[in-house]
C-alpha cells in the first residue's frame, strides 16, 4: 500500500526567511506532484516531477524530486505572506490498469508578516 | 491550462434524500477522472476512479451503492450521494487528467462542491 509521508504538517515562519517542506512516499513511483490550497478553495497545480534529480523553479517555489530516496521537497525561499496555504504532496500510483493519485496529509503554512 | 467545473458549488439537503454533483472536463476529453473527499483541515481521500463507458473502481472502504458513479461522456463524470446523512458533508472534488498532456499530464482539479446533509 503507498504511504505519503509529509513533514511538517503545521509551519509557521517569518517573512523573508526559507523553509523546505518534505514529502516521502513508501513505494515506487512515475510522478510526484505539488499542490497548492487556499482555505475554502480546490487545488491548484505548482509542479509535476518526473525523474530522479529533476528540480523545478516558480518564483519563490523550488522543487525537487530524488526517486532513489522517495523523498521530493519544495524549498521556500525569502517567504512572503502570499504563500500562506497549505502544500500538499502526491504520488502516482499506477496499478494494474489504471493510475491514481495518493494525497499526502497537507503541509499547513503560515507566513508571519 | 484545462478547465475542470462542478456543479453544484454548494448543496445543503436533508438527511435522507440523494444529492448529484456533476464534473466536467471543458476543453479536452477525460477518459479518466477522480472523485475525491475532503474534511475540514484534512487531506484529500481518493474515493472512487471513473472510467469512461465502464464501471468505477472505488478505494477500499467507499461504498458503492451509497456513492454511485456514473461517467457517460469523455467529459462527464457524475457522483450521487444516495440516502445522503449528515456524516456524509464534507467537500467533494473531482479532477481529471487531460490524455493529450503526455508525460507532463497532472490531474486538473475541480473548484469542489461543499455538501452540508441536515
Amino acid at each position: 500500500e503507498l504511504k505519503v509521508e509529509q513533514n511538517p504538517l503545521f509551519l509557521s515562519m517569518q517573512e523573508g526567511k526559507n523553509y523546505t517542506i518534505y514529502c516521502n512516499y513508501s513505494t515506487t513511483s512515475d510522478r510526484l506532484y505539488w499542490y497548492r490550497q487556499d482555505p475554502g478553495k480546490s487545488l491548484e497545480s505548482l509542479f509535476v516531477l518526473l525523474s530522479n534529480g529533476a528540480v523545478k523553479q516558480e518564483g519563490r517555489l523550488m522543487a525537487s524530486l530524488d526517486t532513489k530516496a522517495r523523498l521530493s521537497t519544495l524549498h521556500i525561499t525569502a517567504a512572503v505572506h502570499d504563500l500562506s496555504a497549505t502544500y500538499f504532496c502526491a504520488v502516482d500510483m499506477t496499478e494494474t490498469s489504471y493510475d491514481k493519485v495518493i494525497f499526502g496529509p497537507g503541509t499547513s503554512l503560515s507566513v508571519i508578516p | 491550462g484545462a478547465v475542470v467545473s462542478q456543479h453544484p458549488s454548494r448543496v445543503i439537503c436533508k438527511s435522507g434524500t440523494s444529492v448529484k454533483i456533476e464534473c466536467r472536463s471543458l476543453d479536452f476529453q477525460a477518459t479518466t477522472m477522480f472523485w475525491y473527499r475532503q474534511f475540514p483541515k484534512q487531506s484529500l481521500m481518493l474515493m472512487a476512479t471513473s472510467n469512461e463507458g465502464s464501471k468505477a473502481t472505488y478505494e477500499q472502504g467507499v461504498e458503492k451503492d451509497k456513492f454511485l458513479i456514473n461517467h457517460a461522456s469523455l467529459t462527464l463524470s457524475t457522483l450521487t450521494v444516495t440516502s445522503a446523512h449528515p456524516e456524509d458533508s464534507s467537500f467533494y472534488i473531482c479532477s481529471a487528467r487531460d490524455p493529450m498532456a503526455g508525460v507532463w499530464e497532472t490531474q486538473y482539479f475541480g473548484p469542489g462542491t461543499r455538501l452540508l446533509v441536515l
